[in-house]
C-alpha cells in the first residue's frame, strides 16, 4: 500500500521565521511528488517534483526532492501570516489508484 | 469552465437521507478524482475516472457510495442512507492525463454535514 507521511503535523512559528516541512513516501512506482497549500477548502498547487536534487522555487517558497531518501522538503523563508495553511504533500505513483496519495498535511500557523 | 466547479458548496442533511454531489471539471481534462477530507485528516481517495470509466473504485468506503461520470465531463457522487461519519468535505479534482505530468486542480469542495 502506498504511503505518504508528513512531519511535523503542526507547527507554530513567528512571522519572519524560516520553516521546513517534510514529506517521506513509500510507493511502488514513483512518478512525481506534489505540494499543495490548503486554505479553507480547496488545495492549490505549489510544486511538482520529478527529478532528484533540482530545487523548484517560487518567491519565498522552495522545494527539493531526494529520491534516494524517498523524501522531499518544502521551505518557506521570511514567513508571513498569509502563509498560515495546511500544506499537503502528494505522490503520483500511477499505481492501482492511478491518482494521488496524500499525506495528512502539516498545519502551519504563523503568529504576528 | 475556467476551474473545477463543485455544487453545492455546503449541504446539511438528515441521517438516512440520500445526497448527490456534483463536480464539473476543467474543460478537456480527462481524469477526474473524488477525495474526502474529514476534520483534521489528509485527503482520502475515493474514486478515479478516466473519461467515463472508473478503473479504480477502491477508495469508496461502502456500497452506500457510488459515482458516475457522463459525457467525459460532469461527475456526481451519490451517498445513500447517509450516516454521521459521512460528514466531511468532499473534494473533486481534474487533470490532463497523458505523459508523466499529473497536476491536479481542485474544486472548492462540498462540505457535507449529516445531522
Amino acid at each position: 500500500e502506498d504511503k505518504v507521511v508528513q512531519s511535523p503535523l503542526s507547527l507554530v512559528v513567528h512571522e519572519g521565521d524560516t520553516v521546513t516541512l517534510n514529506c517521506s513516501y513509500e510507493v511502488t512506482n514513483f512518478r512525481s511528488l506534489l505540494w499543495y497549500k490548503q486554505e479553507k477548502k480547496a488545495p492549490t498547487f505549489l510544486f511538482m517534483l520529478t527529478s532528484s536534487g533540482i530545487e523548484k522555487k517560487s518567491g519565498r517558497l522552495s522545494s527539493i526532492l531526494d529520491k534516494k531518501e524517498l523524501s522531499s522538503i518544502l521551505n518557506i523563508t521570511a514567513t508571513q501570516t498569509g502563509d498560515s495553511a495546511i500544506y499537503l504533500c502528494a505522490v503520483d505513483s500511477g499505481g492501482g489508484a492511478d491518482g494521488l496519495t496524500f499525506g495528512k498535511g502539516t498545519h502551519l500557523i504563523i503568529q504576528p | 469552465g475556467a476551474g473545477v466547479s463543485q455544487s453545492p458548496s455546503n449541504k446539511v442533511t438528515e441521517k438516512g437521507k440520500d445526497v448527490e454531489l456534483r463536480c464539473d471539471p476543467i474543460s478537456g481534462h480527462t481524469a477526474l478524482y473524488w477525495y474526502r477530507q474529514s476534520l483534521g485528516q489528509g485527503l482520502e481517495f475515493l474514486i478515479y475516472f478516466q473519461g467515463n470509466s472508473a478503473p479504480d473504485k477502491s477508495g469508496l468506503p461502502s456500497d452506500r457510495f457510488s459515482a458516475e461520470r457522463t459525457g467525459g465531463s460532469v461527475s456526481t457522487l451519490t451517498i445513500q442512507r447517509t450516516q454521521q461519519e459521512d460528514s466531511a468535505v468532499y473534494l473533486c479534482a481534474s487533470s490532463q492525463r497523458g505523459g508523466r505530468f499529473t497536476e491536479a486542480f481542485f474544486g472548492q469542495g462540498t462540505r457535507l454535514t449529516v445531522v
